[in-house]
C-alpha cells in the first residue's frame, strides 16, 4: 500500500496552459507539503500544510495554487504554465513538522513545458 | 536563514570501499540533522537522523557524526554495495520551529562493481 501516492507521474504540457497534480496519505499525518526539484536536484519547499490550513508559502508565484480538501489529500493547481515550472514536484507527509521528524515522499510527478 | 553547504557533489567509490558526505550549516541554533537517500525515479528516503545531543549515530553500515562546534555533520558508509549509488542528501532544521527543513544541494554517489 503506497503511502503517499501522487498523480500523474509525468505531465507534458504546452506552456500558457494550466495543469494540477493530486497528492494522497494514508498515514494518517496532519501536515503535507510540495517541494520542487529543479534539474540540478535542489529540493526546494514550495508549501506546508497542516490539517487543511496553509502554513508555509515559500514565495512561489500566485499562479501555483494549492488545495486541501482534507487533512489527507493536497493537490497543486498551476496556472499559466512557464518553460522554468519544468521540474519534478513531490508531494510530502509528516507526522509532526519537517523541522521535527520524518518527511514520507511521493514517487515525484515530473512536469515538462514545451 | 539556515544555508547547508554539501560536498562533494559526485562521488565515485569501488564496492566495499567507505563513502563519506560532508555538510555544513550556518544557524548555531540548528539541531536536527536527518540525511536521506533518493534513488532514481523515486522520491528521497530518511536512512537516518542525528539531534544536537549525540555526537555520532550507527545504523549497520550507516554513520553519522556530527560536531556542533565546528557546525558540520558527515554521513559513512562502509562496505558500499551497488544499491548504495543514489542521492544523498543533508539537512538541517531548529526542532520544533515553524521554520522548515533546509537542504543541501545532494551528493550523487556511484559505486563501482
Amino acid at each position: 500500500d503506497t503511502a503517499v501516492s501522487q498523480t500523474p507521474k509525468y505531465l507534458v504540457t504546452q506552456m500558457g496552459n494550466d495543469k494540477s497534480i493530486k497528492c494522497e496519505q494514508n498515514l494518517g499525518h496532519d501536515t503535507m507539503y510540495w517541494y520542487k526539484q529543479d534539474s540540478k536536484k535542489f529540493l526546494k519547499i514550495m508549501f506546508s500544510y497542516n490539517n487543511k490550513e496553509l502554513i508555509i508559502n515559500e514565495t512561489v508565484p500566485n499562479r501555483f495554487s494549492p488545495k486541501s480538501p482534507d487533512k489527507a489529500h493536497l493537490n497543486l493547481h498551476i496556472n499559466s504554465l512557464e518553460l522554468g515550472d519544468s521540474a519534478v514536484y513531490f508531494c510530502a507527509s509528516s507526522k509532526e513538522g519537517a523541522a521535527t521528524g520524518e518527511l514520507f515522499f511521493g514517487e515525484g510527478s515530473r512536469l515538462t513545458v514545451l | 536563514g539556515e544555508n547547508v553547504e554539501q560536498h562533494p557533489s559526485t562521488l565515485s567509490v569501488q564496492e566495499g570501499d567507505s563513502a563519506v558526505i560532508k555538510c555544513t550549516y550556518s544557524d548555531s541554533a540548528s539541531n536536527y540533522f536527518p540525511w536521506y537517500k533518493q534513488e532514481l525515479g523515486k522520491g528521497p528516503q530518511l536512512i537516518i537522523d542525528i539531534r544536537s545531543n549525540v555526537g555520532e549515530k550507527k545504523d549497520q553500515r550507516i554513520a553519522v557524526t556530527l560536531n556542533k562546534t565546528a557546525k558540520h555533520f558527515s554521513l559513512h558508509i562502509t562496505e558500499t554495495q551497488p544499491e548504495d549509488s543514489a542521492v544523498y542528501f543533508c539537512a538541517a532544521s531548529i526542532t520544533g520551529s515553524a521554520r522548515q527543513l533546509t537542504f543541501g544541494s545532494g551528493t550523487q554517489l556511484t559505486v563501482l562493481p
